[in-house]
């Protein structure tokens, strides 16, 4: 099962928005509404942000939507803040039973 | 508050095995399924194994099949990993995680992680 792909490094100022892609097949992202994204800060382990593709969990902000069209999640997060300089990872449920994470995104706020 | 909290990690030679702990609090440990996860060094996350909430049922990724088993004991409250024929490509912090109920929904509660070092 190969990583989904998404983009290594994004970046914006305060108040901006950006958009984290995470492609994958039709046995994966294509298939199934379970993709949900994570939030890493550097030495911490992953919170679940998103999931099945577009709910939010209790206590997330209403500025991190997601959505999905085709093979390709996307995760936007709107007037960016400091505190979300972290590390971003979707993951898909697939046709396998398993379970398989996009290689990490970098958000930078400049 | 719900919590995880892994143990069992440790510095270990390559050929050789490991047991890997998770203590489940605060949730009904038998109505969800259960997950590791792991993280190389630098790295992302990469999913390892997840076991149905009455432990019937279990996957693995291809990359640890015939070498890792996961298992539970809803009676503890308590996840495991055994980790054997361990290579150095298997180094890693290893995450356990709570699925939202069934093993195809999200993981919505993490551990901390234990360090596994596999290295002569």
């Amino acid at each position: 099962q190969s990583a989904l792909t998404q983009p290594p490094s994004v970046s914006g100022s305060p108040g901006q928005s950006v958009t984290i892609s995470c492609t994958g097949t039709s046995s994966d992202v294509g298939s199934y509404n379970r993709v949900s994204w994570y939030q890493q800060p550097p030495g911490t382990a992953p919170k679940l942000m998103i999931y099945e593709v577009s709910n939010r969990p209790s206590g997330v902000p209403d500025r991190f939507s997601g959505s999905k069209s085709d093979n390709t999640a996307s995760l936007t997060i709107s007037g960016l803040q400091a505190e979300d300089e972290a590390d971003y990872y979707c993951s898909s449920y697939t046709s396998s039973s398993t379970w398989v994470f996009g290689g990490g995104t970098k958000l930078t706020v400049l | 508050e719900v919590q995880l909290v892994e143990s069992g990690g440790g510095l270990v030679q390559p050929g050789g095995s490991l047991r890997l702990s998770c203590a489940a609090s605060e949730f009904t440990f038998s109505s969800h399924a259960m997950s590791w996860v792991r993280q190389a060094p630098g790295k992302g996350l990469e999913w390892v194994s997840a076991i149905s909430g009455a432990g019937i049922s279990t996957y693995y990724a291809d990359s640890v099949k015939g070498r890792f088993t996961i298992s539970r004991d809803n009676s503890k409250n308590t996840l495991y990993l055994q980790l054997s024929s361990l290579r150095a490509e298997d180094t890693a912090v290893y995450y356990c995680a709570k699925h939202q109920v069934q093993s195809r929904d999200a993981f919505d509660i993490w551990g901390e992680g234990t360090m596994v070092t596999v290295s002569s």
